[in-house]
C-alpha cells in the first residue's frame, strides 16, 4: 500500500512557464514533507521541505504548498527552466516510525521535462 | 557532490550470490540510511543506522543485511541474490536522526542479478 502517490509519471512544461508537480499521502501522522530532484546517474538532491505546521514554503523558483484536509502537495517551480528537467519524488517522513525518526517514505516520482 | 560515496557504481552477479555495497558518510554525519529503488518504484527504506547501532528496519529481506562500523562507514550485504533484486541501492546520510536533519544522497550503486 503506497502511503505517498504521485500519479503523474511525466509532465512537459514549455520555459518560462509554471511546473506544478503534485503528491498525494494517505498517513495523517506524517509531518514533514520535502522534494528531491534527481538527475541521471546521480542520487536525489534535496529541494525543498515543508512542516506539517505550515501551509506554504517558498525558496526562490520553488514554492511548496500542503493542504492537509486534502492530504496534498505539490511543488510549483517558476519560471521553469531547462535545468528543472529531472525527476522529481515527493517524501514524507513520520515520526517515530519503528522506533526511528526521520527515515523517508518517497512516491514513484515525476519526470519534469521543460522545452526551450 | 553531496560528500557521500558509494562503491562499488555498477554490480553485475548471478542468482544465488552474496554481495555488498559500502557507503561511506559525509564527514561528521553519524547517521547511515539505505534504499532500494527498483524498476517503476519510488524509493524504499531498507534499513536506518546511527553511530553504529540499528535504529529502524524498513522493508527489508531477511536475505539482506546491514551495519554500521566504528569509523561509520556501512555495508549493505545482500544474499541468495534473486532476480527482482536487480536495483538501485541508494545510501544517504544525516548529522542526526531526527526527521527535520537534511538526508544527503550518495551516487548509488546499480545491481543486476542475472
Amino acid at each position: 500500500d503506497q502511503q505517498v502517490k504521485q500519479n503523474s509519471p511525466s509532465l512537459s512544461v514549455q520555459e518560462g512557464r509554471i511546473s506544478i508537480l503534485n503528491c498525494d499521502y494517505t498517513n495523517s501522522m506524517f509531518d514533514y514533507f520535502l522534494w528531491y530532484k534527481k538527475y541521471p546517474a546521480e542520487g536525489p538532491t534535496f529541494l525543498i521541505s515543508i512542516s506539517s505546521i505550515k501551509d506554504k514554503n517558498e525558496d526562490g523558483r520553488f514554492t511548496v504548498f500542503l493542504n492537509k484536509s486534502a492530504k496534498h502537495l505539490s511543488l510549483h517551480i517558476v519560471p521553469s527552466q531547462p535545468g528543472d528537467s529531472a525527476v522529481y519524488f515527493c517524501a514524507a517522513s513520520v515520526q517515530n516510525y519503528g522506533g526511528s525518526q526521520g527515515n523517508l517514505i518517497f512516491g514513484k516520482g515525476t519526470k519534469l521535462s521543460v522545452k526551450p | 557532490d553531496s560528500g557521500v560515496t558509494q562503491t562499488p557504481k555498477h554490480l553485475i552477479t548471478a542468482t544465488g550470490q552474496r554481495v555488498t555495497l559500502r557507503c561511506s558518510p559525509r564527514s561528521g554525519d553519524l547517521s547511515v540510511y539505505w534504499y532500494q529503488q527498483s524498476l517503476d518504484q519510488g524509493l524504499q527504506f531498507l534499513i536506518h543506522y546511527y553511530n553504529g547501532e540499528e535504529r529502524a528496519k524498513g522493508n527489508i529481506l531477511e536475505r539482506f543485511s546491514a551495519q554500521q562500523f566504528p569509523d561509520l562507514h556501512s555495508e549493505l550485504n545482500l544474499s541468495s541474490l534473486e532476480l527482482g533484486d536487480s536495483a538501485l541501492y541508494f545510501c544517504a546520510s544525516s548529522v542526526g536522526t531526527g526527521t527535520y536533519n537534511e538526508q544527503f544522497f550518495g551516487p548509488g550503486t546499480r545491481l543486476t542479478v542475472l
